[in-house]
């Protein structure tokens, strides 16, 4: 099994429409979590923490569910700014060494 | 933005050839991080230095090796490279080698081509 494991898509999706999606990892003694974003041909960049009782961020929110070993962003009234890969990164536990895994990335495209 | 910075941009070499590629960063950072990003596969971490101390190797092939002279300054020198390797080689540095915390702030990347 994968330490971290994600939705590929394409998520397809118009202007002001809701996508979520989630990322889940093996190792349930993880201890943070991250979303980064990646433009095509960009290098990623920080977007938002993953905290335990759930953040959110403008229109974006994350949350954690450590029961199901899963992570998700949502993102409300996408913006065609919005279309990009999203890699979800877990730091794991410290006998790992807080190992830092990436998941392959979910791709987004909002359309006009 | 200029935070991080790599050169070259593009590389294409034959597998005999022996070239280097070069980070720097601006930020102030003591940690500094090569990266191996293949098509459709996650981000694979490389090389891990923290005060030009090298931390990590994660079972990375002899024909990568780092070169880490000084907190602003990383390298990552290539030799006998097999076509699979390539790939975007991104950089990246952090304040600390607090992954728990700590943002990683990633280059532009080299877009390696091994023929």
């Amino acid at each position: 099994r994968k330490e971290v494991e994600q939705d590929p898509g394409p998520f397809n999706v118009p202007e002001g429409a809701t996508v979520a999606f989630n990322c889940t990892y093996s190792n349930s003694a993880s201890q943070s979590f991250f979303w980064y974003r990646q433009d095509c041909r960009k290098e990623p960049k920080l977007l938002m923490s993953v905290y335990s009782s759930g953040n959110e961020d403008g229109r974006f929110t994350a949350q954690l569910n450590r029961a199901s070993q899963y992570i998700s962003l949502l993102i409300r009234d996408s913006k065609l700014s919005d279309s990009a890969t999203y890699l979800c990164v877990v730091v794991g536990a410290p006998a790992n060494d807080y190992k830092l895994s990436f998941g392959a990335g979910t791709t987004v495209t909002v359309r006009a | 933005e200029t935070g991080v910075t790599q050169t070259p941009r593009h590389l294409v070499m034959g597998m005999t050839n022996k070239k280097s590629l070069k980070c720097e960063q601006h930020l102030g950072h003591n940690a500094m991080y090569w990266y191996k990003q293949s098509a459709k596969k996650p981000l694979e971490l490389m090389f891990v230095y923290s005060l030009e101390e090298r931390v990590e190797n994660n079972s990375v092939p002899s024909r990568f090796s780092p070169e880490c002279p000084n907190s602003s300054h990383l390298f990552l020198h290539l030799h006998t490279l097999q076509p699979e390797d390539s790939a975007l080689y991104l950089c990246a540095s952090s304040q600390q080698r607090r992954y728990l915390t700590d943002t990683q702030y990633f280059g532009p990347g080299t877009r390696l081509t091994v023929l």
